[in-house]
């Protein structure tokens, strides 16, 4: 079954930098796009991130650009998001999730990681 | 970007009744919406993608409908595991998608 785990949150001043891991399972990684979304303490999701199954396209959301960089290890079936220059307003519980169309992306979202806490704060 | 809206913001309902859940979009997004729900301490769960399919695994209780700007979930007959959050989300505009606010299905 498909497995999506991330890992690498915390509490990080503001200013600081994360790196956020997912770890996927239980399906050909190598050919689905994944995403980045986001859920800000009782409040509702936003995308973040979206690669292409190869790593080829990259987009983000406006709130991100030019401070998050999403990647991937296909080789270790890892989805990354780099984090730097974080703000407050960055603080969310930070999902990984599979895009539900194989090679061609749909942008809807399938399956879902359990979620990783970055609270920034100083 | 394309701002979804969703209502009401709490329906508060009993199990066996019949949900109907909004969302509406401030432009044309074809039938590119889906929904999700969303229990609490829980990733969230797809439900329904373009409009009206259900997502793999999702009872036949479920059902969306709509194009356009007016979309609707419609849960037939509440069970006790529904009770949760539901969001739809646009990719009309990809890579911008948008989710909506939220419903908060809860129990009278």
């Amino acid at each position: 079954q498909v497995q999506l785990v991330e890992s690498g949150g915390g509490v990080v001043q503001p200013g600081g930098s994360l790196r956020l891991s997912c770890a996927a399972s239980g399906f050909t990684f190598s050919s689905y796009g994944m995403h980045w979304v986001r859920q800000a303490p009782g409040k509702g999701l936003e995308w973040v991130a979206f690669i292409r199954y190869d790593g080829s396209n990259k987009y983000y959301a406006d709130s991100v650009k030019g401070r998050f960089t999403i990647s991937r290890d296909n080789s270790k079936n890892t989805l990354y998001l780099q984090m730097n220059s974080l703000r407050a307003e960055d603080t969310a519980v930070y999902y990984c999730a599979k895009d539900g169309g194989i090679a061609v992306a749909v942008y809807y979202f399938d399956y879902w990681g359990q979620g990783t806490l970055v609270t920034v704060s100083s | 970007e394309i701002v979804l809206t969703q209502s009401p913001a709490t329906l508060s309902l009993s199990p066996g009744e019949r949900a109907t859940l909004s969302c509406r979009a401030s432009q044309s997004v074809s039938s590119y919406l889906a929904w999700y729900q969303q229990k609490p301490g829980q990733a969230p769960r797809l439900l329904i993608y373009d409009a009206s399919n259900r997502a793999t695994g999702i009872p036949a209780r479920f059902s969306g409908s709509g194009s356009g700007t007016d979309f609707t979930l419609t849960i037939s007959s509440l069970e006790p595991e529904d009770f949760a959050v539901y969001y739809c989300q646009q990719r009309s505009n990809w890579p911008q998608v948008t989710f909506g606010p939220g419903t908060k299905v809860d129990i009278k």
